[in-house]
């Protein structure tokens, strides 16, 4: 079955630190990889994807993700937060059924100043 | 820049009402779909359309209906509002290539 598991529901960094945003799959054929940021009342936005190539994908706001196949990881990263960096992030793994994705239930990030 | 606008920000509704829900996108994709999404339960895929007039089940079609008369537009529809439908709604649109735009939300409220 296709899945999708942050472990982590709520991170609380302080501004620049580092950050490490954890997310699992289950997905019986070659995943797609996605990872989307949500402000607060707002639609999602795509921050990196992951198709196939180079396993380390650039996204914006300096955001970073690393595909591991072994392990069935898609984490992202980003080296700094910023305040602005403060919203909820979802993981999310597509490729076969007719476009659909299968999403986490989301990590919330709280930035201290 | 892909657009999906969808046709309300916040919406009241009472017990029982029918309520729609419409969602365009500007950029001729082929997928469209609609999630509801609750705190602490992620987005939840309620229905999906890949053609004008074709649709697929989600996850929780419970309750729901959708139509897609034309390309661009993808209605959700709620039959008989029931207060357990207050949610936030969003709309998506895709490609071929599988990499879902957003539209805002519809915070829909049922009393």
């Amino acid at each position: 079955a296709q899945s999708v598991t942050q472990p982590d529901i709520h991170i609380t960094v302080s501004e620049g630190a580092s950050l490490e945003l954890r997310c699992n799959y289950s997905y019986g054929a070659t995943p797609y990889l996605f990872w989307y940021v949500q402000s607060p009342g707002q639609g999602l936005q795509l921050l990196l994807k992951y198709f196939s190539g180079d396993t380390l994908v650039q996204g914006i706001k300096g955001f970073e993700a690393e595909f591991k196949r072994s392990q069935s990881s898609f984490n992202l990263r980003k080296p700094s937060v910023h305040w602005s960096d403060a919203a909820e992030y979802f993981c999310a793994v597509g490729g076969s059924t007719l476009g659909r994705l299968y999403f986490g239930r989301g990590t919330q990030l709280t930035v201290w100043p | 820049d892909v657009k999906v606008t969808q046709s309300s920000r916040y919406l009241v509704k009472r017990t029982g009402e029918k309520v729609f829900l419409e969602c365009v996108q500007d950029m001729d994709h082929e997928n469209m779909f609609w999630y509801r999404q609750d705190p602490g339960l992620g987005l939840r895929l309620i229905y999906f359309s890949y053609d004008v007039k074709m649709k697929e089940k989600g996850d929780i079609p419970e309750g729901y209906s959708v139509s897609r008369e034309k390309k661009e537009r993808f209605s959700l529809i709620l039959e008989s509002a029931s207060t357990n439908q207050t949610s936030m709604y969003l709309c998506a649109s895709s490609s071929l290539s599988y990499e879902q735009y957003f539209g805002p939300g519809t915070r829909l409220t049922v009393t």
